[in-house]
Protein backbone atom coordinates (compact mmCIF):
# COMPACT_ATOMS: atom_id res chain seq x y z
CA UNK A 1 0.00 0.00 0.00
CA UNK A 2 1.80 3.23 -0.95
CA UNK A 3 2.09 5.57 1.46
CA UNK A 4 0.78 8.28 -0.77
CA UNK A 5 -2.84 8.45 -2.57
CA UNK A 6 -2.98 9.35 -5.80
CA UNK A 7 -5.83 8.76 -8.37
CA UNK A 8 -5.32 5.72 -10.81
CA UNK A 9 -6.09 7.51 -13.73
CA UNK A 10 -6.80 11.07 -15.35
CA UNK A 11 -7.30 12.08 -19.55
CA UNK A 12 -7.40 15.29 -21.07
CA UNK A 13 -7.68 16.19 -24.27
CA UNK A 14 -5.13 18.10 -26.28
CA UNK A 15 -4.80 21.99 -25.25
CA UNK A 16 -6.51 20.73 -22.09
CA UNK A 17 -5.25 21.07 -17.89
CA UNK A 18 -5.45 18.39 -15.84
CA UNK A 19 -4.16 18.12 -12.37
CA UNK A 20 -2.88 15.50 -10.54
CA UNK A 21 -3.60 14.92 -6.88
CA UNK A 22 -1.18 13.44 -4.27
CA UNK A 23 -2.49 12.80 -0.46
CA UNK A 24 -0.41 12.36 2.38
CA UNK A 25 -0.23 13.08 5.82
CA UNK A 26 1.37 15.61 8.47
CA UNK A 27 4.32 13.49 8.54
CA UNK A 28 5.26 13.88 5.02
CA UNK A 29 3.83 15.75 2.17
CA UNK A 30 1.92 18.23 5.02
CA UNK A 31 5.32 18.44 7.31
CA UNK A 32 7.67 19.46 4.59
CA UNK A 33 7.78 21.50 1.54
CA UNK A 34 9.36 18.53 -0.18
CA UNK A 35 7.07 17.01 -2.79
CA UNK A 36 8.70 16.39 -6.02
CA UNK A 37 7.08 14.41 -9.04
CA UNK A 38 8.13 12.10 -11.60
CA UNK A 39 6.84 11.54 -15.49
CA UNK A 40 7.70 7.41 -16.85
CA UNK A 41 7.11 6.51 -20.17
CA UNK A 42 6.75 2.90 -20.48
CA UNK A 43 9.94 0.82 -20.49
CA UNK A 44 11.61 4.00 -18.90
CA UNK A 45 13.46 5.12 -16.02
CA UNK A 46 11.37 8.36 -13.93
CA UNK A 47 12.38 11.77 -14.76
CA UNK A 48 11.92 14.76 -12.53
CA UNK A 49 9.87 17.13 -13.32
CA UNK A 50 9.26 19.14 -10.16
CA UNK A 51 11.22 19.58 -6.96
CA UNK A 52 10.40 21.39 -3.59
CA UNK A 53 6.88 21.53 -4.24
CA UNK A 54 6.94 23.55 -7.30
CA UNK A 55 10.44 23.96 -8.97
CA UNK A 56 11.15 23.02 -12.43
CA UNK A 57 14.59 21.29 -13.04
CA UNK A 58 16.16 23.32 -16.08
CA UNK A 59 14.53 21.85 -19.59
CA UNK A 60 11.56 20.90 -17.83
CA UNK A 61 8.62 22.99 -19.67
CA UNK A 62 6.59 25.74 -17.71
CA UNK A 63 3.31 23.66 -18.76
CA UNK A 64 4.14 21.51 -15.94
CA UNK A 65 3.71 22.96 -12.37
CA UNK A 66 2.99 22.43 -8.70
CA UNK A 67 1.46 23.20 -5.68
CA UNK A 68 0.86 21.98 -2.08
CA UNK A 69 -2.17 22.90 0.23
CA UNK A 70 -1.94 20.88 3.67
CA UNK A 71 -1.24 17.55 3.13
CA UNK A 72 -1.78 17.76 -0.72
CA UNK A 73 0.45 18.12 -3.35
CA UNK A 74 -0.86 18.80 -7.10
CA UNK A 75 0.55 18.92 -10.73
CA UNK A 76 -0.93 20.48 -13.25
CA UNK A 77 -0.11 19.86 -16.75
CA UNK A 78 -1.59 23.14 -19.19
CA UNK A 79 -1.73 22.97 -22.75
CA UNK A 80 -2.08 19.03 -22.80
CA UNK A 81 0.27 17.53 -25.07
CA UNK A 82 0.29 13.89 -27.12
CA UNK A 83 3.68 13.66 -25.51
CA UNK A 84 2.77 14.25 -22.00
CA UNK A 85 0.79 10.83 -22.21
CA UNK A 86 2.90 8.66 -19.02
CA UNK A 87 2.93 7.47 -15.45
CA UNK A 88 2.87 10.41 -12.87
CA UNK A 89 4.67 10.02 -9.41
CA UNK A 90 4.66 11.85 -6.76
CA UNK A 91 7.42 11.34 -4.10
CA UNK A 92 7.23 13.57 -0.65
CA UNK A 93 10.17 13.86 2.28
CA UNK A 94 8.72 11.56 5.21
CA UNK A 95 11.91 12.62 8.15
CA UNK A 96 14.59 11.24 9.52
CA UNK A 97 16.48 10.66 5.58
CA UNK A 98 13.26 8.76 4.12
CA UNK A 99 11.44 9.02 1.27
CA UNK A 100 7.35 7.65 0.27
CA UNK A 101 6.16 7.69 -3.28
CA UNK A 102 2.21 7.87 -4.15
CA UNK A 103 1.13 4.79 -6.11
CA UNK A 104 1.16 6.73 -9.63
CA UNK A 105 -1.18 7.87 -11.77
CA UNK A 106 -1.56 7.15 -16.14
CA UNK A 107 -2.24 9.92 -17.74
CA UNK A 108 -4.04 9.57 -21.21
CA UNK A 109 -4.21 12.27 -23.69
CA UNK A 110 -7.58 11.56 -25.87
CA UNK B 1 26.59 14.67 -18.24
CA UNK B 2 26.13 13.24 -15.73
CA UNK B 3 25.61 9.34 -16.51
CA UNK B 4 24.13 6.42 -13.64
CA UNK B 5 24.82 3.32 -15.51
CA UNK B 6 23.75 -0.22 -13.81
CA UNK B 7 24.50 -3.79 -14.06
CA UNK B 8 22.57 -6.27 -16.07
CA UNK B 9 19.61 -8.14 -15.37
CA UNK B 10 19.44 -10.95 -13.06
CA UNK B 11 17.98 -13.74 -12.48
CA UNK B 12 18.00 -15.36 -8.97
CA UNK B 13 16.66 -18.31 -6.96
CA UNK B 14 14.40 -17.53 -3.69
CA UNK B 15 16.73 -17.67 -0.93
CA UNK B 16 19.56 -16.29 -2.75
CA UNK B 17 21.13 -12.68 -2.64
CA UNK B 18 21.19 -10.18 -5.95
CA UNK B 19 23.95 -7.20 -6.18
CA UNK B 20 23.05 -4.44 -8.18
CA UNK B 21 26.29 -2.12 -9.34
CA UNK B 22 25.71 1.86 -10.32
CA UNK B 23 28.42 3.79 -11.91
CA UNK B 24 28.50 7.05 -11.96
CA UNK B 25 30.12 9.55 -14.13
CA UNK B 26 30.12 13.02 -15.33
CA UNK B 27 30.01 14.47 -11.62
CA UNK B 28 31.85 14.50 -8.49
CA UNK B 29 30.58 11.02 -6.79
CA UNK B 30 31.24 11.68 -3.32
CA UNK B 31 29.45 15.25 -3.34
CA UNK B 32 25.80 13.72 -4.04
CA UNK B 33 24.04 10.75 -2.29
CA UNK B 34 22.60 7.71 -4.11
CA UNK B 35 19.15 5.96 -3.83
CA UNK B 36 18.05 2.94 -4.63
CA UNK B 37 14.23 2.66 -5.97
CA UNK B 38 12.35 -0.17 -7.44
CA UNK B 39 9.31 -1.17 -9.43
CA UNK B 40 7.30 -4.35 -9.30
CA UNK B 41 6.06 -5.17 -12.57
CA UNK B 42 2.72 -3.45 -13.33
CA UNK B 43 3.40 -1.98 -9.99
CA UNK B 44 4.50 1.56 -8.72
CA UNK B 45 8.00 2.89 -7.18
CA UNK B 46 9.39 2.10 -3.82
CA UNK B 47 12.25 4.20 -2.67
CA UNK B 48 14.53 1.41 -0.51
CA UNK B 49 17.13 3.48 0.70
CA UNK B 50 19.77 5.84 0.55
CA UNK B 51 23.85 5.78 0.89
CA UNK B 52 26.37 8.87 1.37
CA UNK B 53 29.19 7.96 -0.70
CA UNK B 54 31.24 10.26 1.03
CA UNK B 55 30.84 8.39 4.75
CA UNK B 56 29.39 5.68 3.68
CA UNK B 57 26.25 6.41 5.93
CA UNK B 58 23.12 4.45 4.89
CA UNK B 59 19.38 4.62 5.50
CA UNK B 60 16.96 1.71 4.46
CA UNK B 61 13.65 1.84 3.96
CA UNK B 62 12.11 -0.35 7.33
CA UNK B 63 10.72 -2.87 5.27
CA UNK B 64 13.98 -4.03 4.04
CA UNK B 65 15.88 -3.43 6.81
CA UNK B 66 18.00 -6.56 7.62
CA UNK B 67 18.07 -7.73 3.99
CA UNK B 68 19.55 -4.95 2.16
CA UNK B 69 22.81 -3.86 2.43
CA UNK B 70 24.03 -0.67 0.41
CA UNK B 71 27.73 -0.03 -0.59
CA UNK B 72 29.67 2.12 -2.25
CA UNK B 73 33.55 1.90 -4.06
CA UNK B 74 34.96 5.95 -4.56
CA UNK B 75 38.39 4.55 -6.40
CA UNK B 76 35.41 3.65 -8.96
CA UNK B 77 32.77 5.72 -8.14
CA UNK B 78 30.07 2.58 -7.99
CA UNK B 79 27.58 2.22 -5.73
CA UNK B 80 26.24 -1.08 -5.05
CA UNK B 81 23.00 -2.19 -4.14
CA UNK B 82 22.87 -6.14 -2.08
CA UNK B 83 19.44 -7.78 -1.26
CA UNK B 84 19.54 -11.19 0.64
CA UNK B 85 16.95 -13.49 1.45
CA UNK B 86 14.95 -13.24 -1.74
CA UNK B 87 11.25 -14.04 -2.96
CA UNK B 88 8.78 -13.84 -5.74
CA UNK B 89 7.94 -10.49 -4.61
CA UNK B 90 11.47 -8.87 -4.96
CA UNK B 91 10.72 -9.75 -8.73
CA UNK B 92 11.53 -5.69 -10.20
CA UNK B 93 13.44 -3.30 -11.84
CA UNK B 94 16.10 -1.83 -9.35
CA UNK B 95 17.28 1.63 -9.96
CA UNK B 96 19.98 4.01 -8.47
CA UNK B 97 18.86 7.65 -8.65
CA UNK B 98 21.38 10.49 -7.75
CA UNK B 99 20.36 12.95 -4.91
CA UNK B 100 21.40 16.30 -4.03
CA UNK B 101 23.01 16.43 -0.88
CA UNK B 102 20.12 17.52 1.58
CA UNK B 103 16.46 16.46 1.59
CA UNK B 104 14.66 18.65 -1.10
CA UNK B 105 15.81 17.44 -4.44
CA UNK B 106 15.87 13.52 -4.29
CA UNK B 107 16.22 11.41 -7.45
CA UNK B 108 17.15 13.89 -10.03
CA UNK B 109 19.16 11.51 -12.16
CA UNK B 110 18.55 8.04 -13.05
CA UNK B 111 20.12 4.83 -14.10
CA UNK B 112 18.54 2.39 -16.91
CA UNK B 113 17.77 -0.12 -13.98
CA UNK B 114 18.11 -3.30 -13.50
CA UNK B 115 15.61 -6.51 -13.85
CA UNK B 116 15.91 -9.01 -11.54
CA UNK B 117 13.59 -11.88 -11.59
CA UNK B 118 13.09 -14.20 -8.91
CA UNK B 119 12.66 -17.82 -10.14
CA UNK B 120 12.95 -20.96 -8.75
Amino acid sequence: QPALTQPRSVSGSPGQSVTISCTGTSSDVGGYNYVSWYQQSPGKAPKLIIYKVNKRPSGVPDRFSGSESVNTASLTISGLQAEDEADYYCCSYGGTYTWVFGGGTKLTVL
Amino acid sequence: QVQLVQSGAEVKKPGASVKVSCKASGYTFISFYMHWVRQAPGQGLEWMGIINPSTGETNYAQRLQGRVTMTRDTSTNTAYMELGSLTSEDTAVYYCARGVVGVDTPFDHWGQGTLVTVSS
